[in-house]
């Protein structure tokens, strides 16, 4: 079955510093999303894509976070000077459309767990 | 206020029983609802989606709608230890929106 797939799975930074967080979505899937889940709390979302730019986006999605499509595979997350705020998993996931109406469920990566020290 | 409330739990059920989620949404216009469960540590995994009023059966999963009280659940009938987790109830709040906004989830536990 097409899965998710995000790399790297975890990934230790220092304050201050960027990173960037990768995944491939499901080939013929049209949305892309991230969400991020510190722990212990709920899943939260982060910012929307589809058709090359960005659909929706929450308030926790400031200027330090930016998303790409590189190429017709990856679809990237960047944090620009992390803080340690920024620790948690941070999910990919992808939809496909069904129709007007009628939401296709999004597919989850199994998440890169960043650590800010 | 909460777009997506649930009790946090936890629910704890011995084998073979029948356990009972429950969620709520704020958002009248939402169509599209789902549940996924999520172990410790991992990615949620899908395991209903619900659209119409009224009861979808997959397995031993059930899960029931109604819109007019803003009302999903999830039964899982002869439960089982590996059934335990957390289930996250989640909603597309708009009638032709796109993101999925989760609740808190509901720790669930199977004694054996």
């Amino acid at each position: 079955e097409p899965e998710v797939t995000q790399t790297p799975s975890h990934q230790v930074t220092q304050m201050g510093q960027e990173v960037i967080l990768r995944c491939v979505p499901i080939s013929n899937h049209l949305y892309f999303y991230w969400y991020r889940q510190i722990l212990g709390q709920k899943v939260e979302f982060l910012v929307s894509f589809y058709n090359n730019e960005i659909s929706e986006k929450s308030e926790i999605f400031d200027d330090q976070f930016s998303v790409e499509r590189p190429d017709g595979s990856n679809f990237t997350l960047k944090i620009r000077s992390t803080k340690l705020e920024d620790s948690a998993m941070y999910f990919c996931a992808s939809s496909e459309i069904l129709g007007q109406g009628v939401n296709s469920p999004l597919h989850f990566g199994n998440g890169t767990r960043l650590t800010v020290t | 206020q909460k777009e997506v409330e649930q009790n946090s739990g936890p629910l704890s059920v011995p084998e073979g029983a029948i356990a009972s989620l429950n969620c709520t949404y704020s958002d009248r216009v939402s169509q599209s609802f789902f549940w996924y469960r999520q172990y410790s540590g991992k990615s949620p995994e899908l395991i209903m989606s619900i659209y119409s009023n009224g009861d979808k059966e997959d397995g031993r999963f059930t899960a029931q709608l109604n819109k007019a009280s803003q009302y999903v659940s999830l039964l899982i009938r002869d439960s089982q230890p590996s059934d335990s987790a957390t289930y996250l109830c989640a909603v597309i709040p708009l009638e032709y929106g796109n993101k999925l906004v989760f609740g808190a989830g509901t720790i669930l536990r199977v004694k054996s």
